[in-house]
């Protein structure tokens, strides 16, 4: 398996614009994860699903960020309009089993985003 | 407050050391702690996961040790290689799906 696969892995756009990250999981796994890391604020979890659908979804740091995930294979990260601070990496992760398992998170690559 | 923390922020050690690196962590219900492995512009990669239950476990030159009731872990590396660079993040499972993170240790191994 190619493991996780997350694109672009660059992205540079100006503020108020619409940036969609996307990511395929690791195929055979029911959870996928969102996470933002920046120097300031480390690594945090933004949302997760299991099975496409939407678990927890309380660490989206408001509406303008949004994510679905509409088969097994695929789910994307829409910020719309974006701002300066969000700029970060943001890494998408997949696992076989529930959190509270001792399930192994895979993570692919990241999204280094840089909005101007 | 549900909280992680990690020390040191950062460490220098010459290769072929053997170094220990500290989580605290004040979350409650405690599910699960594991210790990531994040090398500079990688995602990170899991070393262990650890339930209340269990006090040690290993996975090559890193051994990672739970103390339940002082509510502390710590990561030793042992013969530390050039490769052991990088960040080591502490994280905490509360509940059944909300994680709590540390944010890391950097570590610097030099030749």
């Amino acid at each position: 398996d190619a493991g996780v696969i997350q694109s672009p892995r660059h992205e540079v756009t100006e503020m108020g614009q619409e940036v969609t990250l996307r990511c395929k999981p690791i195929s055979g796994h029911d959870y996928l994860f969102w996470y933002r890391q920046t120097m300031m604020r480390g690594l945090e979890l933004l949302i997760y699903f299991n099975n496409n659908v939407p678990i927890d979804d309380s660490g989206m740091p408001e509406d303008r960020f949004s994510a679905k995930m509409p088969n097994a294979s695929f789910s994307t990260l829409k910020i719309q309009p974006s701002e300066p601070r969000d700029s970060a990496v943001y890494f998408c992760a997949s696992s076989q089993s529930a959190p509270g398992s001792q399930e192994t998170q895979y993570f692919g690559p990241g999204t280094r985003l840089l909005v101007l | 407050k549900n909280q992680v923390e990690q020390s040191p922020q950062s460490l220098i050690i010459l290769e072929g050391k053997n170094c220990t690196l500290q989580c605290n962590y004040t979350v409650s219900p405690f599910s699960n702690l594991r210790w990531y492995k994040q090398d500079t512009g990688r995602g990170p990669v899991s070393l262990t996961i650890m339930t209340f239950s269990e006090n040690t476990k290993s996975n090559g030159r890193y051994t990672a040790t739970l103390d339940a009731d002082t509510k502390q872990s710590s990561l030793h590396i042992t013969a530390s290689q050039l490769s052991d660079s990088a960040s080591y993040i502490c994280v905490v499972l509360q509940g059944t799906y909300k994680y709590i993170f540390g944010t890391g240790t950097r570590l610097k191994v030099l030749a």
